[in-house]
Parts: structure tokens; C-alpha cells; sequence
């Protein structure tokens, strides 16, 4: 079956850069699009970006340009995500999800929980 | 960027009720709107892509209308189950934005 597991739970302190993981199997992983889905604590949910794993750049929402660096590695079928500079207001819960040709986020990670501390 | 607004933010309804949530964009998303589910501690849950179709393994209870800028999500009867946080999305264009979401909670 489809799963995406993303890699455990980070502290970092502020100014630190973070990267999560996220680990695909049970589909191909180039034929779906893989998207970053960011959720502070009892808000809701923001679009961070998206990356095609053929190739060519990834999109980055506007807020998190120049701070946000999204990859992934076919030959494990894995995508990743760094943030760096990290502030305060970055804790959160990060999620990586999948989309494909016809159909939306229909498979998410289960969520890595970000925490930015002093 | 796309915005959406999700009302009511809250609604309070009990068991076998049926709830009807909006979700409206300030420009037209075509039929690209899509609902999810959230329960807490849970990651988002597909319902509904593309105004009204359900996603694999949703009950009939749930559906979604709409076009343009104005969509709804109904749910005829209420379990409760579906109790929880729903969040509209458009994927008409990058950035993809979110709803703010609206809460169902139990009466």
C-alpha cells in the first residue's frame, strides 16, 4: 500500500536549519508530485511548496523563499525538506503529501513535529 | 495569491444532523476545490477533489457542490466520527491555498 513515513521529531534552537524526510514506497515515486504542508500548533494548514521528482525546480510559496530547500533522491524514493533560520514561530508540524495526475493529497506522512528552542 | 474563506469557522450540530460547510475563493478556482478532514493529532484526510468527487473509501454521506467561486460540502447525516476539523483547498494554480478551516463540533 501507498505510504510516505517522514523521519521523527527535531528541537532545534533559533537561527538552526532542520530537514525532514520523507520516505515513499507502494507507488513510483516519479509519477507523483510530492508537496510540503506546514501546520502551527492549532492553526490551520499552509502550502509551503512542491517538487517534481523528474526534475526541474521546485515551487516555493513566497513566505518561505530563500529559507526553504526541497529535494529528492530517486534512487530511495525519499523527498526532503530543509528549513533554515529557523525562528520561534517555525515550530510546527510538517507534512510531506503526494499528487498525482488526477488526484489530489490522497496520501500524507503522519507528520514531523518541529520544535524551535532556546 | 488565491484566497479562501471557509464559513461558518464553527458549527455546532448533533449526531444525524446535516451540516453544510462553504468555502469561498476570491477568484474563480474552476472546479478545482477539494476537501479534506482533520481529526486531532491526525494528519488531513481527502473527501472530496474537484467540487464533487468523493475520494476513495469516503461514505455517501459526504458531497460537495459548487462552481467558480462558491462551494459547499455537505455531510447528509452526522456520525460521530465526523466530528472534527474540515479544510477546503484550491490546486487551480501554485501557490495552493488553504481554507482556514471550519470546525464541526458536537451540540
Amino acid at each position: 500500500q501507498v505510504q510516505l513515513v517522514q523521519s521523527g521529531a527535531e528541537v532545534r534552537q533559533p537561527g538552526a536549519s532542520v530537514k525532514v524526510s520523507c520516505k515513499t514506497s507502494g507507488y513510483i515515486f516519479l509519477t507523483y508530485y510530492i508537496h510540503w504542508i506546514r501546520q502551527a500548533p492549532g492553526q490551520g494548514l499552509e502550502w509551503m511548496g512542491v517538487i517534481n521528482p523528474t526534475g526541474g525546480s521546485p515551487t516555493y510559496a513566497r513566505k518561505w523563499q530563500g529559507r526553504v530547500t526541497m529535494t529528492t533522491d530517486t534512487s530511495t524514493s525519499t523527498a526532503n525538506m530543509e528549513l533554515s533560520d529557523l525562528s520561534f514561530e517555525d515550530s510546527a508540524v510538517y507534512y510531506c503529501t503526494r499528487e498525482g495526475q488526477l488526484l489530489p493529497f490522497d496520501s500524507w506522512g503522519q507528520g514531523t513535529l518541529v520544535t524551535v528552542s532556546s | 495569491d488565491i484566497v479562501l474563506t471557509q464559513s461558518p469557522a464553527t458549527l455546532s450540530l448533533s449526531p444525524g444532523e446535516r451540516a453544510t460547510l462553504s468555502c469561498r475563493a476570491s477568484q474563480a478556482v474552476s472546479n478545482f476545490l477539494v476537501w479534506y478532514q482533520q481529526r486531532p493529532g491526525q494528519a488531513p484526510r481527502l473527501l472530496i477533489y474537484d467540487t464533487s468527487n468523493r475520494a476513495t473509501g469516503i461514505p455517501a454521506r459526504f458531497s460537495g457542490s459548487g462552481s467558480g467561486t462558491d462551494f459547499t460540502l455537505t455531510i447528509s447525516s452526522l456520525e460521530p466520527e465526523d466530528f472534527a476539523v474540515y479544510y477546503c483547498q484550491q490546486r487551480v494554480d501554485w501557490p495552493y491555498t488553504f481554507g482556514q478551516g471550519t470546525k464541526l463540533e458536537i451540540k
